[in-house]
């Protein structure tokens, strides 16, 4: 079993739509939380950060953390054609050099 | 003013050449990374330094080899290139090594490899 598993679409939603991605995990000792986006042909750019359980929002994009069930999600509102790219979650513990990443989720937002 | 560059963009090469990949990072942190990313967007660490000591090696061939002459840069050298090694090579770099939300890592642009 990978230690992070994330569906990797693709994901094919209309303009305007609210866009729900997620991740499960199995090491408990995971205390961070991120939110990578990633462009055709481009590094990967941080687009949210999440320590341990809890929700935070910022403008169109929600991150949720439940480690209860080990489970993580990113909600974009209102998804713009521009959103198209690849959303990779990636997870750390703390005083851990790694982070690990999902496979990535490819998402395209039709006009 | 690119934060994270890697030369080159692009490498096409045959089978048993051996190559290397240069980062480097003006943003003053003291700790990079390399990382594969294969063909279904994965992407693995495979290195990181931190003031220039290495402190992850993950399980990668030994024909791989990283090298950092200062902080700021971090070369990897790749010897007797394999059809398997064909995929992007991404460098990162981050502030420190504690996870927290001061040590993000910024990525470069990304070198794509391809083995013929």
């Amino acid at each position: 079993q990978k230690e992070v598993e994330q569906d990797p679409g693709p994901l094919s939603v209309p303009e305007g739509a609210i866009v729900s991605l997620n991740c499960t995990y199995s090491n408990s000792a995971f205390q961070y939380f991120m939110w990578y986006r990633q462009y055709s042909r481009k590094g990967p750019e941080l687009l949210m950060y999440t320590y341990s359980s809890g929700n935070k929002e910022d403008g169109r994009f929600t991150a949720q953390v439940d480690k209860s069930s080990k489970y993580i999600s990113l909600f974009i509102r209102d998804s713009q054609p521009s959103d198209s790219a690849t959303y990779l979650c990636a997870m750390r513990k703390t005083g851990g050099f790694k982070t690990i990443f999902g496979a990535g989720t490819r998402l395209f937002v039709k006009a | 003013d690119t934060a994270v560059s890697q030369t080159p963009k692009y490498l096409v090469t045959q089978m048993g050449n051996d190559k290397s990949i240069k980062c480097e990072q003006n943003l003053g942190h003291d700790t990079m990374y390399w990382y594969k990313q294969d063909s279904k967007k994965f992407l693995k660490i495979m290195f990181s330094y931190n003031n220039k000591e290495l402190i992850i090696n993950e399980t990668v061939p030994n024909r791989f080899s990283p090298k950092s002459p200062d902080k700021a840069h971090l070369n990897l050298h790749i010897n007797s290139l394999e059809l398997g090694d064909s995929a992007v090579y991404f460098c990162a770099s981050s502030q420190g090594t504690s996870g927290g939300p001061g040590d993000t890592q910024y990525f470069g642009p990304g070198t794509r490899l391809t083995v013929l």
